[in-house]
């Protein structure tokens, strides 16, 4: 069974924090892909990675980067956490196009 | 640059009426359309594409390239029918999905 795995369903950092949320897919997909999720806003893509060590930006990238120096994880990183930044993380793989497999969500909210 | 419009943030039914959630994009070429849904505590997933033409839980969706539109039906609701709807699109042969803002499901009895 297929199976996308994210370190943690909810999580309470500080302004100002360094946030890393990690994700782990077992079914050897080549791409991966974070998004969050927002009442009323849908779920936008903020980073994917279609091989080991690379990258590109999705459409709301500002004040995340991410890396993925395994096949198998990808990490989102929030580098210093801002309010705005409170949302649910969405990570996802797929190996055919548009075929997404989704992990549970982490739930960030930052005070 | 693609976009996906859902012009209901809530539906709300009756038990064994139909169920039509609107979903219309813009982009100019040749896409391809999704429809995932979430239910309550569960992860989002992949309900139907609109290359498969296939019905899933007795929901189907017809790509209307005149109307830009992939609208999801089912003729008679059911309670489990209750979740988040989003609807996605595919440009350019690429890898990601741009995504609707989603349409909340009420099936009431």
């Amino acid at each position: 069974d297929v199976k996308v795995t994210q370190s943690s369903r909810y999580l309470v950092k500080r302004t100002g924090e360094k946030v890393f949320l990690e994700c782990v897919q077992d079914m050897d997909h080549e791409n991966m892909f974070w998004y969050r999720q927002d009442p009323g806003l849908g779920l936008r893509l903020i980073y994917f990675s279609y091989d080991v060590k690379m990258k590109e930006k999705g459409d709301i990238p500002e004040g995340y980067s991410v890396s993925r120096e395994k096949k198998e994880r990808f990490s989102l990183i929030l580098e210093s956490a801002s309010t705005n930044q409170t949302s649910m993380y969405l990570c996802a793989s797929s190996e055919r196009a548009g075929l997404l497999y989704f992990g549970p969500g982490t739930r960030l909210l930052v005070l | 640059a693609q976009r996906v419009t859902q012009p209901e943030k809530l539906l709300s039914v009756f038990k064994g009426a139909p169920v039509e959630l609107k979903c219309n994009y813009s982009y100019s070429g040749s896409p391809e359309l999704f429809w995932y849904v979430q239910y309550s505590r569960q992860r989002l997933q992949l309900l139907l594409r609109h290359i498969s033409r296939e019905s899933i839980k007795g929901f189907t969706a017809d790509l209307n390239k005149g109307e830009t539109s992939f609208h999801l039906k089912k003729p008679f609701a059911q309670e489990e029918d209750s979740a988040m709807y989003y609807c996605a699109l595919r440009t350019g042969g690429g890898n990601k999905l741009t995504f609707g803002t989603g349409t909340q499901l009420k099936v009431e009895l």
